[in-house]
């Protein structure tokens, strides 16, 4: 069965600190994994997407995530933290055509204290 | 470019009333889908469409029908609306070829009272 798990529901971090949001999944098939930004009210921002090759990917706004295979992981990251930073994250799996059939974890909520 | 659009933004219904909830792009996108936000659910897929005339369930597809009858609009109706179905609705497309993201809508708040 397909499903992706975000183990944390509420992350609180300082501005200018790293911040990891983890994400782990079961896909049937290989994995085509995303990560979505939603500020409040808002639709979903692509931050970035891994379908192949290298496995650390880097997206908009100084992301980046490291596909593990061997842990079922899509974790991401990023060195230096903004106050503009603070939204919902969101992990998503899908298939290589059409990413429209997505799975999408539970969320991540990141607030950024100064 | 207005990309995928979604109209109407905020509603409200009563317990059995019908609406149609309309999701347009103009991307010239073949993939359309319907997904529910829910809190602590993250969103979950409703129905989605591989082209015109082409529809096929989700997840969570009851209480809820759709049809293609265009490449740009999708619509998503509820026939009875239930207050389980009080949610925060998006529309997304992609494009079939490989190695796409999909796109999405500002989503639909619905409340059903």
């Amino acid at each position: 069965a397909q499903s992706v798990t975000q183990p944390d529901i509420h992350i609180t971090v300082s501005e200018g600190a790293s911040l990891e949001l983890r994400c782990n999944y079961s896909y049937g098939a290989t994995p085509y994994l995303f990560w979505y930004v939603q500020s409040p009210g808002q639709g979903l921002q692509l931050l970035l997407k891994y379908f192949s090759g290298d496995t650390l990917v880097q997206g908009i706004k100084g992301f980046e995530a490291e596909f593990k295979r061997s842990q079922s992981s899509f974790n991401l990251r990023k060195p230096s933290v903004h106050w503009s930073d603070a939204a919902e994250y969101f992990c998503a799996v899908g298939a290589r055509t059409g990413a429209n059939n997505l799975f999408f974890g539970t969320g991540t909520r990141l607030t950024v204290i100064p | 470019n207005a990309g995928v659009t979604q109209t109407p933004k905020f509603q409200v219904l009563k317990t059995g009333q019908s609406m149609t909830l309309q999701c347009a792009q103009d991307m010239n996108h073949e993939y359309m889908s319907w997904y529910r936000q829910d809190p602590g659910m993250g969103l979950r897929l409703i129905h989605y469409s591989v082209g015109a005339g082409i529809t096929d369930q989700g997840e969570v597809p009851n209480g809820y029908n759709v049809s293609r009858s265009t490449t740009e609009d999708f619509p998503l109706r509820l026939l009875s609306a239930a207050p389980s179905q009080t949610s925060v609705y998006f529309c997304a497309s992609s494009h079939p070829k490989v190695n796409t993201e999909a796109f999405f809508g500002q989503g639909t708040r619905l409340t059903v009272v």
